[in-house]
């Protein structure tokens, strides 16, 4: 059981690239969850999903893309890339039926770089 | 969506009882109090969640006030390996769910 699991984990663009990042879950949990961490903030969530098939908007959605085609995968898109988005990108997952508590798993963050 | 206020930083000792209180004055009737514990270079990590009263499990309780205004993190006998920034955050727990970040306390333990 990986638990949540991002890749790459490290990557550089230039200014104006594309690139998806991939968080994939072996729980079969139903919500996803991109989140975006600046230094010495705390998290921003970008994108969300309660289930297969259906994406929202969440905090910073700018300039950001998403697709939920498999219940297991989550992918963010950065379509062309600015400096703005240099950020550790964390992904996120829990239950949609949650017993006692709410709780959210991390994946271990893709640190990206925009130059 | 409520916002919440914790101190910047905080000092310890190891063996000490440390709390940790947040503010949130705007909570909202639907809303649950979550505290995450993050480690460098690492996604936060679930500690504890509340809705009202006193919650507690093996790592940490947490206290709530009647008027749920605000809340205290307890982390009993505390290591160095407590070290760590801690969220508290408010939200509403379902399908709409989100949460706002603050930039959380960050916790230092001293030998």
């Amino acid at each position: 059981n990986a638990g949540v699991t991002q890749t790459p984990k490290f990557r550089v663009l230039k200014t104006g690239q594309s690139m998806t990042l991939l968080c994939a879950q072996d729980m079969n949990h139903e919500y996803m969850y991109w989140y975006r961490q600046d230094p010495g903030m705390g998290l921003r969530l970008i994108h969300y999903s309660v289930g297969e098939g259906t994406t929202a908007k969440g905090e910073v959605p700018d300039g950001y893309n998403v697709s939920r085609l498999k219940k297991q995968n989550f992918l963010l898109g950065l379509e062309s890339a600015a400096p703005s988005q240099t950020s550790v990108y964390f992904c996120a997952s829990r239950e949609s039926l949650a017993g006692d508590h709410y709780e959210q798993y991390f994946g271990p963050g893709t640190r990206l770089t925009v130059t | 969506l409520a916002k919440t206020t914790q101190p910047i930083s905080m000092d310890s000792y190891e063996g000490q009882e440390v709390n940790i209180t947040c503010s949130h004055n705007n909570i909202a009737t639907n809303d649950y109090i979550t505290w995450y514990q993050q480690f460098p270079s690492q996604g936060p990590r679930f500690i504890i969640q509340g809705y009202k009263t006193k919650v507690t499990n093996e790592v940490a309780s947490l206290f709530i006030p009647a008027d749920r205004k605000s809340s205290t993190l307890s982390l009993p006998r505390v290591s160095l390996s407590d070290t760590a920034v801690y969220y508290c955050l408010v939200g509403r727990m379902d399908s709409n769910y989100q949460l706002i970040w603050g930039a959380g306390t960050k916790l230092i333990i001293k030998p």
